[in-house]
């Protein structure tokens, strides 16, 4: 069966980096590609970018350019998210998602809290 | 950048219908804005109900269905269920980047 696990909860100081892993089974990896979308404390989905066929190619949302960087290990299955720069405002529950190119979205991680303080 | 509107909250009585609408700042939604639609609870990652406008998952129950209305997509929920009390998001490519709405806060009362 699909699954999508994520490493555990991580605690940041302003200012430093966070690497969060997603690690696909079930399925052929390379035919799929995987996005990242974050949701703050009692706020919405916001999209983050996609590894298009698990690691070809990569598109970051605007708010992100210059401070993310997705990568992936087709030896493990294993997609990374490294989020650079954190601010207090980083944190958020961390969600990679399976997408079937052409807009199937269909299996989430279960979620990674990073949680960004002083 | 895209924004995407939802509806921030609606009621529904149990056994009614409902449709929640999801817009795009770059105009009207079409089929080629690839919608989806995920469902989210209290504590969980969401879950996935609707791809490419109206297709189900295999666990998506029937009452729910994905179309293209006035414009903007919609999500149309019908004989509600006390369980389907939720926040629904809609996920959008229109203008070729990918942008969730701010969410719909389902309640059933």
């Amino acid at each position: 069966q699909v699954q999508l696990v994520q490493s555990g909860a991580e605690m940041k100081k302003p200012g430093a980096s966070v690497k969060v892993s997603c690690r696909a089974s079930g399925y052929t990896f390379t035919d799929y590609n995987l996005h990242w979308v974050r949701q703050a404390p009692g706020q919405g989905l916001e999209w983050m970018g996609i590894l298009e066929r698990s690691g070809a190619e990569t598109k970051y949302a605007q708010n992100f350019r210059d401070r993310l960087t997705m990568t992936s290990d087709t030896s493990t299955t294993t997609v990374y998210m490294e989020l650079r720069n954190l601010r207090s405002d980083d944190t958020a529950f961390y969600f990679c998602l399976r997408e079937y190119p052409g807009g199937d979205h269909d299996y989430w991680g279960q979620g990674t809290l990073v949680t960004v303080s002083s | 950048q895209t924004v995407v509107t939802q509806e921030p909250s609606l009621t529904v009585s149990p056994g009614g219908t409902v449709t929640l609408t999801c817009a795009s700042s770059t105009g009207a939604v079409i089929s080629g804005c690839l919608p989806n639609w995920f469902q989210q609870k209290p504590g969980q990652s969401p879950r996935a109900l609707i791809y490419r406008t109206n297709n189900k998952h295999p666990w998506t129950p029937a009452r729910f269905s994905g179309s293209l209305l006035g414009g903007k997509a919609a999500l149309t929920l019908s004989g509600v269920q006390p369980d389907d009390e939720a926040e629904y998001y809609c996920l959008l490519f229109c203008g070729f980047i990918w942008a969730f709405g701010g969410g719909t806060k389902l309640t059933v009362l």
